[in-house]
């Protein structure tokens, strides 16, 4: 197991185009959640999924935004009808609650530019 | 609403300059603190996380302390592969809610 992976890692889309991110968590983890990040700041909350379940939604995550994690394994994450506003780096996190301090281990991320 | 706010926004430090770097926090009942290194374009990187005032946690050259209102992140005579962002966050207590409030991090370069 080598830990969070995400594809695709660069994703370059004409404003308007919809996008898809995937997220595969480490395998024994069964809480996955999405942030995004802008230049200069840290991550901000998107979404977290406690197995299959969509449990929590960050206000920022407007209706063009939607997450699933249909079986409790990967997750994707799309933006329809992309804007500028939307380019930034999308991180996927995982943790288990087997860990003593649920601590979340990130993916790379997938970067997005909308031109 | 939880918020954290790290300082300084920059660090410049000469190979073996010690230094601190600052979290200050406010959030409804702290279930952990947690701190990160993140290099360009990379995903941050899990340092350490803190649950209750006095704790303190070292790896290497690192050093993380948490008081009820702030936490530390201690560097003993840093190199220049320390260089890096350090991001603080914090989790709530409470409820389903398991996500992370970051700060904006401190950019630490390292001078050989």
């Amino acid at each position: 197991d080598t830990g969070v992976s995400q594809d695709p890692r660069h994703k370059i889309t004409k404003r308007g185009q919809n996008v898809t991110f995937r997220c595969d968590p480490i395998s024994e983890h069964n809480r996955l959640y999405w942030y995004r990040q802008t230049l200069g700041q840290g991550p901000e909350f998107l979404t977290y999924f406690q197995n299959e379940a969509q449990l929590e939604k960050s206000r920022l995550l407007s209706d063009r935004f939607s997450a699933e994690r249909p079986k409790g394994s990967f997750s994707t994450l799309e933006i329809q009808r992309t804007e500028q506003g939307d380019s930034a780096m999308y991180l996927c996190a995982s943790s288990s609650p087997r860990l003593p301090g649920d601590e979340q281990f990130f993916g790379p991320g997938t970067r997005l530019t909308v031109l | 609403e939880d918020q954290v706010t790290q300082s300084p926004e920059a660090l410049r430090l000469q190979e073996g300059e010690s230094s601190s770097l600052n979290c200050s926090y406010t959030v409804s009942g702290l279930r952990g603190l947690f701190w990160y290194r993140q290099d360009p374009g990379k995903g941050p990187e899990f340092l350490f996380t803190l649950y209750s005032a006095g704790e303190e946690k070292e790896k290497e050259r690192l050093k993380a302390t948490l008081t009820k209102k702030e936490s530390f992140l201690h560097i003993t005579a840093p190199k220049p592969e320390d260089s890096a962002t350090y991001l603080c966050a914090v989790q709530a207590r409470g409820g389903s809610a398991r996500q992370l409030t970051f700060g904006s991090g401190t950019q630490l370069t390292v001078l050989p």
